[in-house]
């Protein structure tokens, strides 16, 4: 079964304070691994897709890289706009049917204070 | 990037009812995704709703509990059936981005169930 966790659950940072969320995964026949970044009443925001272990992605104060075992969201001299939920997700063949399922972690909460 | 409304954006209902979300789209899509967020869970994909077949249903998810419509390419039902309260949750549709792995989603309908 495939599984994603992302530590930490809650990150606080001072506004300027630079930081990485962690995010592991376990999945048989990786397509892809993704970050949204979720506002509260809102639906996930597609960040970032990373394909291949060695890729790296940067938006803006983010930085997305990938490892064959885990994927870090690096957050340069954060800003208070920068508090939300970000979430992770890979893509593998589906278990259920679709061959677009996504598995999400838990997502880690940031909050960057002014 | 796609456009996608849901309605309601949320609802109080009483054990035992059922609740139709609606979801649109503001462009042709072959495949729509619903997915529940719980309280302190990650996002689950519920199904795949394919416009003129019968949606497929993850682990765990049955028709008679969580039936779906697909009527054309740019709409879709998911209906909560014999709401309890562990129903509350906040459900979400989401399409595929064109020419990537990744998906758009809506901005999500909040159940709470008394």
């Amino acid at each position: 079964e495939d599984q994603v966790t992302q530590s930490p659950e809650a990150l606080r940072l001072q506004e300027g304070e630079s930081s990485s969320l962690n995010c592991s995964y376990t999945v048989s026949g990786l397509r892809g691994l993704f970050w949204y970044r979720q506002d509260p009443g809102k639906g996930p925001e597609f960040l970032f897709t990373l394909y291949s272990a060695g890729e790296e992605k940067e938006k803006e104060r983010l930085k997305a890289t990938l490892t064959k075992k885990e994927s870090f969201l690096h957050i340069t001299a954060p800003k208070p706009e920068d508090s939300a939920t970000y979430l992770c997700a890979v893509q593998a063949p589906g278990s259920g049917g679709s061959n677009y399922k996504l598995t999400f972690g838990k997502g880690t909460l940031l909050t960057v204070n002014p | 990037s796609a456009v996608i409304s849901q309605k309601p954006s949320r609802d109080i209902c009483q054990r035992g009812t059922s609740l139709t979300i609606q979801c649109q789209v503001d462009s042709q899509v072959t495949m729509m995704f619903w997915y529940r967020q719980q309280p302190g869970q990650s996002l689950t994909l519920i199904a795949t709703a394919n416009q003129g077949s019968e949606a497929t249903y993850e682990s765990g998810f049955v028709i008679d509990k969580f039936p779906i419509s697909r009527p054309n390419l740019t709409f879709s039902t998911l209906t909560v059936s014999n709401m309890s309260p562990e129903d509350s949750s906040i459900y979400l549709c989401s399409v595929p981005v064109r020419g990537a792995d990744t998906q758009y989603f809506g901005p999500g309908t909040r159940l709470t169930v008394l």
